[in-house]
């Protein structure tokens, strides 16, 4: 079985320049999650999805971010203007449903701004 | 704010020693308990899943729940250099929406 891919999984940019970053979860997982993890620290959840729709986004910095998961399958997390402190790894994750289950995480997106 | 507290460490063993990685919460709503292993420059992967106060053994691997006390544990047996990583802990409430938050997790070191 396929696990979660992402991509690109480097990318460097200068501050104010926009990104995207693409994931595809394993296939038949309905629950879909966006972390930022920021060095020396653990995962923060920025959106979760379940099928093409948002359960939670309130921790995603709405003015510069925003996710959409179009036909329930894959996503794309856009930032515009990125800032500096936006520097971290992009994880998504992937999870049957949204009770216990396990979740997957793809290898993540290492976003350095300049 | 919820959240979920760990010694970032790092925590240092010898090589067949027991490893003890602690991990303490605040929302008394938690319901559902994850410690996730993470190697440098790799993603979180699933160690173990704990419900219910007490322990769960999983090969060399123990996780012990005290919701009373609002404290989850890891223990490692017969610690192996493999072991080093750092040991993310995650909390989540139970049912409705699955918003699991995570600490910062406790670097391990095994030295041979």
């Amino acid at each position: 079985e396929a696990g979660v891919a992402q991509s690109p999984r480097y990318k460097i940019i200068e501050k104010r320049q926009s990104v995207a970053f693409w994931c595809n979860p394993i296939s038949g997982h309905a629950t879909l999650y966006w972390y930022q993890q920021i060095l020396g620290q653990g995962p923060k959840l920025l959106i979760q999805f379940q099928n093409n729709g948002v359960v939670d986004d309130s921790q995603l910095p709405k003015d510069r971010f925003s996710a959409e998961r179009l036909k329930g399958v894959d996503s794309t997390l856009k930032i515009q203007p990125a800032k500096l402190e936006d520097s971290a790894v992009y994880l998504c994750a992937s999870s049957i449903g949204t009770g216990q289950e396990t979740q997957y995480f793809g290898p993540g997106t290492r976003l350095l701004v300049l | 704010q919820k959240e979920v507290e760990q010694n970032s460490g790092p925590l240092s063993v010898p090589e067949g020693a027991i490893a003890s990685l602690n991990c303490t919460y605040s929302d008394r709503g938690s319901q559902s308990f994850f410690w996730y292993r993470q190697y440098s420059g790799k993603s979180p992967e699933l160690i173990m899943s704990i419900y219910s106060n007490g322990d769960k053994e999983d090969g060399r691997f123990t996780a012990q729940l005290n919701k009373a006390s609002q404290y989850v544990s890891l223990l490692i047996r017969d610690s192996q250099p493999s072991d080093s990583a750092t040991y993310l802990c995650a909390v989540s409430p139970s049912g409705g929406s699955y918003i699991p938050t995570f600490g910062r997790g406790t670097s391990l070191i095994v030295h041979p």
